[in-house]
C-alpha cells in the first residue's frame, strides 16, 4: 500500500490564483481530513469527510472547498489564494470505528504552499 | 474536547528513557488520550493511545494516572531518530480519531 499520498509537494502561487491540492489513500478508509500547519504551530483542521459524498467544516474552513466523490480521493481547493494561506497542508485518513471504539489517523507527507 | 498542556521542549540522552508528560485535567470519562509525533517536515505519525489502563506497543508505553488527569509517554531507549515534536491529544468520544485537535506539542531532542 502507498498509504496517503499528496501532490504536489511544493507549490508557489500568486495572490488571487486558485489551485487544487490532491490527496489519495489506498487503504479503503472512510474518514479523510485536511489540516494546515503554520510555522512553529500545531495542526489545525480545515475540512473533513466521513465518507463519499459527505463533508464538513473543521476549525479553519474559510477560503477552502472540498469534495469527496470517491472513497480514495479528497481534494482541497483554494478558491482565491491569499498570503495568509501560506502553510504546510497535510491530508489524513482513518478507518473509522463504531461508537465505543477508536482508530488512528494516517498522514500524508504534506504540501508546502507559498502564496506571494 | 478537553485541552492538553505539554512542556515546549525536553532533552534526553541517547539510550536513556524519554518521559514526556501531558496534563489533561478536563478530560471526560469516555475521551481517549492519543500520542502522535512529527519528525521534521514529515506528516504526523501515530504512536499509541489509551483510555484508562496503561498501554504498551513496539514504539512506546503510555502511563495514565488513576484520575486520568495526566499521562506520560515513555520511549524506553531513545535514539537520535526519536528527535521530533510529540503531541498529546485528547480525542473525541464518538469513536473516531478524525477530528483530533493538535496543540503545540513537546520538542524532544535526543542528544548523542
Amino acid at each position: 500500500n502507498a498509504g496517503v499520498t499528496q501532490t504536489p509537494k511544493f507549490q508557489v502561487l500568486k495572490t488571487g490564483q486558485s489551485m487544487t491540492l490532491q490527496c489519495a489513500q489506498d487503504m479503503n478508509h472512510e474518514y479523510m481530513s485536511w489540516y494546515r500547519q503554520d510555522p512553529g504551530m500545531g495542526l489545525r483542521l480545515i475540512h473533513y469527510s466521513v465518507g463519499a459524498g459527505i463533508t464538513d467544516q473543521g476549525e479553519v474552513p474559510n477560503g477552502y472547498n472540498v469534495s469527496r466523490s470517491t472513497t480514495e480521493d479528497f481534494p482541497l481547493r483554494l478558491l482565491s489564494a491569499a498570503p495568509s494561506q501560506t502553510s504546510v497542508y497535510f491530508c489524513a485518513s482513518s478507518r473509522g470505528a463504531p461508537p465505543g471504539y477508536t482508530d488512528t489517523q494516517y498522514f500524508g507527507p504534506g504540501t508546502r504552499l507559498t502564496v506571494l | 474536547d478537553a485541552k492538553t498542556t505539554q512542556p515546549p521542549s525536553m532533552d534526553c540522552a541517547e539510550g536513556r528513557a524519554a518521559n514526556l508528560p501531558c496534563n489533561h485535567s478536563t478530560i471526560s470519562g469516555n475521551e481517549y488520550v492519543y500520542w502522535y509525533r512529527q519528525i521534521h517536515s514529515q506528516g504526523p505519525q501515530y504512536i499509541i493511545h489509551g483510555l484508562k489502563n496503561n498501554e504498551t506497543n513496539e514504539m512506546a508505553s503510555l502511563i495514565i494516572t488513576e484520575d486520568r488527569k495526566s499521562s506520560t509517554l515513555i520511549l524506553p531507549h531513545a535514539t537520535l531518530r526519536d528527535t521530533a515534536v510529540y503531541y498529546c491529544i485528547v480525542g473525541p468520544s464518538s469513536g473516531s480519531a478524525r477530528q483530533l485537535t493538535f496543540g503545540s506539542g513537546t520538542q524532544l531532542t535526543v542528544l548523542p
